[in-house]
């Protein structure tokens, strides 16, 4: 079976720093391309980011409202994707999910629980 | 960048009745759309990808026919675990979603 446990979110001031981090079991984690997308409470869903596997280049892409203030790295050896926020703002509350692209196309089957980023006003 | 149009945003229905989504690319795509169900507190739930492939363990209650621009997502008995919000997908863009209610 395959998981993906998020952990990291929680309340940060604006301007603040936050590490995400999303463990992944069940599928081979060094071939996988993995992704970060958002949920803004009562509002839909947003594409964050994604990280293809080093054997494919390892290329990152952002959305561009995270696009130099987000930084998406993996640490193959511990199966884990990280997502590093920095210079937090009000709209950036959302609930976190990772999630695995399944065949490049951006389409996801297996998601983390989603963790909750609170960046008040 | 491409942009997906969803309608409606909300629909009101009965437990049996058949439900269709539409969701408009702001240029073709082909036939990657992905659609995915969204209900509180939970993960997202990946239905359809590829327009129209039926993921494994959904209901085949559950379908997705289009190409091009205009893509849709039908429910042809509508059941009570199926109240929910409903998002199409391609590439970096998700629609703005469809809830979708009892009457």
């Amino acid at each position: 079976e395959v998981q993906l446990v998020e952990s990291g979110g929680g309340l940060v001031e604006p301007g603040g720093s936050l590490r995400l981090s999303c463990t992944v079991s069940g599928l081979t984690f060094r071939d996988a391309w993995m992704m970060w997308v958002r949920q803004v409470p009562g509002k839909g869903l947003e594409w964050v980011g994604r990280i293809k596997s080093k054997a494919s280049g390892g290329t990152i892409e952002y959305a561009a409202p995270v696009e130099g203030r987000f930084i998406i790295s993996r640490d193959d050896s511990k199966n884990t994707v990280y997502l590093q926020m920095n210079s937090l703002k009000t709209e950036d509350t959302a609930v976190y999910y990772c999630c695995h692209d399944m065949n490049s196309y951006f389409e996801a089957v297996h998601w983390g629980q989603g963790t909750l980023v609170a960046v008040p006003s | 960048d491409i942009q997906l149009t969803q309608s409606p945003s909300f629909l009101s229905a009965s437990v049996g009745d058949r439900v269709t989504i539409t969701c408009r690319a702001s240029q073709g795509i082909s036939t990657f759309l992905a659609w995915y169900q969204l209900k509180p507190g939970k993960a997202p739930k990946l239905l359809i990808y590829g327009a129209s492939t039926l993921q494994s363990g959904v209901p085949s209650r559950f379908s997705g026919s289009g190409s091009g621009t205009e893509f849709t997502l039908t429910i042809s008995s509508l059941q009570p675990e199926d109240f929910a919000s409903y998002y199409c997908q391609q590439s970096r863009a998700f629609g703005q979603g469809t809830k979708v209610e009892i009457k």
